[in-house]
């Protein structure tokens, strides 16, 4: 079955450098969300998207910034990295509000 | 606020022994609860969900959670560990506060010994 694809897996980047990380949700997914996760911490809720609009917001730095695309894939834009910024990025999606959430690998952002 | 309690950061058995992992919330509704196992670098992996009905949830890897709303709880059950099972467990709670969103619990790191 179709899973939830981020890319880059990898991305090492220098401080106040700008990155960009992507997320292709399920097929007939509609809602997408990001959770940034620190060494050792849970993942902390930072954005969703549903059907193309922004829908919520946790946690996310004004450095960053994120949107959903027509075809419901989402980018989330980091700029200015910091070193705190260093973490796993995941993106999830889900059908409905009564589905649970499925994630991607995540993107291991290091920021030097 | 909602929240999610792991008291257990880190829990040790024995391959073969049985295993619960505790799990607590607080939120004002009836909460659609979860479990995801990850392992190192890897994605969050959905073992199980209750969103209502029968309280005894079985999920996938012979894992199972039982809902007790009595309690707040929402504690991971497996009768014989694997070895496979090592990884970090989270517990979560799907809140419609706002928008639908989860909420995690810090984990639970699971060691199996040999």
């Amino acid at each position: 079955a179709a899973g939830v694809i981020q890319s880059p897996r990898h991305l090492i980047k220098e401080k106040r450098e700008t990155a960009t990380l992507k997320c292709y949700p399920i097929p007939r997914h509609d809602t997408v969300y990001w959770y940034q996760q620190g060494p050792g911490q849970d993942p902390q809720f930072l954005i969703s998207f549903y059907e193309k609009m922004q829908s919520d917001k946790g946690s996310i730095p004004d450095r960053f910034s994120a949107q959903q695309f027509s075809d419901y894939h989402s980018e989330l834009n980091m700029s200015s990295l910091e070193l705190g910024d260093s973490a796993l990025y995941f993106c999830a999606s889900s059908l409905n509000i009564d589905s649970p959430l499925h994630f991607g690998n995540g993107t291991r952002l290091t920021v030097t | 606020a909602q929240s999610v309690t792991q008291p257990d950061i880190h829990i040790t058995v024995s391959e073969g022994a049985s295993l619960e992992l505790r799990c607590n919330y607080s939120y004002g509704a009836t909460p659609y609860l979860f479990w995801y196992v990850q392992s190192p670098g890897q994605g969050l992996q959905l073992l199980l969900k209750y969103f209502s009905g029968d309280t005894l949830v079985q999920g996938i890897k012979g894992f199972e959670a039982e809902f007790k709303r009595s309690q707040s709880s929402f504690n991971l059950r497996k009768p014989s560990v694997h070895w496979s099972d090592a990884a970090e467990y989270f517990c979560a709670v799907g809140t419609t506060s706002g928008t639908y969103k989860y909420i995690f619990g810090t984990g639970t790191r699971l060691k199996v010994l040999a």
